[in-house]
């Protein structure tokens, strides 16, 4: 697709509930993040995939969080037994190359509840 | 981690005014980017501007990477331009394109 695409872009989880969140980045995009956003903050990072690579997962905030690329392309954040502060919007967000110059893409978000 | 500080929080305009908004880093940078951000959510680049100088139509942005910050105008504004305006740096030391964000400055443009 033209830009970065995710799903589902809204979902509300009972506590305890696992969701998982997908995100299509643009075609040939070699990085993808995913980014967590609490409500009147700043984006906060995640997760980092150079292509198929997880290569930095220091945001997770703990071990029911997870994230996969397994062919390079598609990704998936899974959270495992949500619990009401997992409520946020989480961003997922791509870029060309590997570099710092190379522009970000974000998409539009998958709004978490949990409840 | 690097922190990043942004200011004014909130700021209300008359359309037609002109604003600056400062973001403040404590670390040296090698990326610097500024997005807006449109009451449904949607962040866009605005400016790749680890250094220097750079305009695009009615917003610029000017980055001193040696004091450790960078500014955002907007001249013009119109109510077009309201949402939240983000400053996300990359330190020297970050993987890949990884970016640390600042609370944001809300913008209301008022016609």
């Amino acid at each position: 697709g033209a830009g970065v695409s995710q799903s589902p872009r809204y979902k509300v989880a009972k506590r305890g509930q696992d969701v998982a969140l997908r995100c299509d980045p643009i075609s040939g995009h070699v990085s993808l993040f995913w980014y967590q956003q609490a409500l009147g903050q700043g984006p906060e990072f995640l997760t980092y995939f150079q292509n198929e690579a997880q290569l930095d997962k220091s945001g997770l905030p703990s071990d029911r969080f997870f994230a996969e690329r397994p062919e390079g392309s598609v990704s998936t954040l899974k959270i495992q037994r949500t619990q009401q502060e997992d409520s946020a919007v989480y961003l997922c967000a791509s870029s060309l190359g590997r570099g710092p110059g190379n522009t970000i893409y974000f998409g539009e978000g998958s709004w978490l509840t949990v409840v | 981690g690097i922190q990043v500080e942004q200011s004014p929080p909130d700021l209300i305009l008359q359309e037609g005014a002109n604003s600056t908004l400062r973001c403040n880093f404590s670390d040296s940078v090698n990326n610097l980017q500024w997005f807006h951000q449109n009451p449904w959510g949607q962040l866009i680049n605005l400016f790749y501007i680890p250094s220097g100088t750079k305009q695009n139509g009615r917003l610029s942005a000017t980055t001193v990477a040696t004091e450790r910050y960078s500014l955002l105008y907007i001249s013009s504004s119109q109510t077009t331009d309201s949402g939240v305006y983000f400053c996300a740096v990359g330190g020297i030391k970050a993987a890949g394109n990884k970016l640390t964000f600042g609370g944001g400055t809300r913008v209301l443009v008022k016609p």
